[in-house]
């Protein structure tokens, strides 16, 4: 089955840098790549996607790039706030339903 | 319109016993996903469900089951209850199934002594 990894595990940011999340996946037959934010005690919310014939994706401060050929895509959050701090979460989906295969998370922490 | 809701929030129960918890989706979706969430192991895919129907299992063992109902409410059930089964319960719902958001709730927090 689907393999994610999903680099580094923990990751502190001055206030205004950029962050960067790596995540791999292993079944090339994966097509979206959803990423989640989860704040302590909430639950997981999207925060941005892509699918496999986009190579990058934007909103406001956030983006996601996604490389089919070597199979990784990042999570790039620029103008970092302290609201910024949560754990993040990369995923991978095949068109076999609503089923997802999640990196092990990367708990960001901005530090104002 | 609502959220995902799952109840109980908070359950304790005893090694052996066994517990269910639900899932009531967002009004029109019909796909409800159920994962578990520990800190080492992160969230692991457990079944999905599509129109009354798993269409995906996790490799978890048969103690895990689940259904889902005519009106897309979900429940899993977890028998024979072990330590390890302790953790964070979170139920996802999509509207229509591949390569679309998915909705978590808030989760079941599941504690077993």
């Amino acid at each position: 089955g689907e393999n994610v990894e999903q680099h580094p595990s923990t990751l502190s940011v001055q206030e205004g840098d950029s962050a960067v999340i790596k995540c791999t996946y292993s079944d090339s037959a994966s097509n979206y790549f959803p990423w989640y934010k989860q704040e302590l005690g909430k639950r997981p919310q999207l925060i941005i996607d892509i699918r496999s014939n986009v190579g990058e994706k934007k909103d406001q401060r956030i983006a996601v790039t996604l490389n089919k050929t070597a199979k990784h895509f990042s999570l790039h959050i620029t103008e970092t706030q302290p609201e910024d701090s949560a754990v993040y979460f990369c995923a991978a989906s095949m068109n076999t339903g609503n089923q997802f295969y999640f990196g092990t998370g990367t708990s960001l922490t901005v530090i104002p | 319109k609502a959220g995902v809701t799952q109840t109980p929030r908070y359950l304790i129960k005893t090694r052996g016993q066994q517990v269910t918890l639900s899932c009531s989706p967002i009004s029109g979706h019909r796909s409800v996903s159920w994962y578990q969430q520990t800190p080492g192991q992160g969230l692991q895919f457990l079944f999905e469900y599509f129109s009354e129907t798993q269409r995906n299992k996790g490799n978890f063992p048969g103690r895990f089951s689940g259904r889902q109902f005519s009106n897309s409410r979900s429940e899993m059930n977890v028998s024979t209850l072990e330590l390890g089964d302790s953790a964070l319960y979170l139920c996802a719902s999509s509207f229509v199934g591949p390569d679309t958001e998915a909705f978590f709730g808030q989760g079941t927090r599941l504690t077993v002594v």
